[in-house]
């Protein structure tokens, strides 16, 4: 079964701490990762697609990596405006319809 | 640039009533989806669209019911409201689907009493 997980679930940073979120998937066959970022009350901004190991995207103070088991988002020197729950999704070779499986989200708090 | 717009935003609704959520793009973007996002279960998939009159069920697609006469347009309908189905549902499109990101909507929270 495919399956996304994102760890921390939750991650407190004081500004300028960088740090990195976790997305580790299980998928039959990835055809796309996908980064969403999620303020309260309001629909995922889309971040970054990712298709294959080794590819790296940038914007701004975000990272993001892709290995064959997972992606990690990397924030570096955090603001307060950062503070969001990031989604990380894939989508399988499987499916041939567009259907993202998403993780529970990482929410993270960034203090001044 | 309106993108991609849902209303009502706020609905509450009781128990057995049908309520029809609406969803609007203007980017002429061939797929269409809803999700719905819950506590505890993330963002689900409920129904997607291809094109215009290509509808097929998602994850969890009991309950609903859509329609895609127009492009730009995809409603989803509960046709008889639960309390199970209180929920924020989000509609979403992307230009090609397969392989390609999807924008998303701001959302509806429809509470069901």
């Amino acid at each position: 079964e495919d399956q996304v997980t994102q760890s921390p679930e939750a991650l407190r940073l004081q500004e300028g701490e960088s740090s990195s979120l976790n997305c580790s998937y299980t998928v039959s066959g990835l055809r796309g990762l996908f980064w969403y970022r999620q303020d309260p009350g309001k629909g995922p901004e889309f971040l970054f697609t990712l298709y294959s190991a080794g590819e790296e995207k940038e914007k701004e103070r975000l990272k993001a990596t892709l290995t064959k088991k997972e992606s990690f988002l990397h924030i570096t020197a955090p603001k307060p405006e950062d503070s969001a729950t990031y989604l990380c999704a894939v989508q399988a070779y499987s499916s041939n319809t567009g259907k993202l499986i998403f993780g529970q989200g990482t929410t993270l708090q960034v203090k001044p | 640039d309106a993108g991609i717009t849902q209303s009502p935003r706020y609905k509450i609704t009781e128990t057995g009533r049908q309520v029809t959520l609406m969803c609007h793009q203007t980017w002429s973007h061939s797929y269409m989806f809803w999700y719905r996002q819950d506590l505890g279960h993330g963002l689900r998939l409920i129904y997607y669209s291809a094109a215009a009159d290509i509808t097929d069920k998602g994850e969890v697609p009991d309950g609903y019911v859509v329609s895609r006469s127009k492009t730009e347009n995809f409603p989803l309908t509960l046709e008889s409201a639960t309390r199970s189905q209180t929920s924020v549902y989000f509609c979403a499109s992307s230009p090609r689907g397969v392989g390609y990101e999807q924008y998303f909507g701001p959302g509806t929270r429809l509470t069901v009493t």
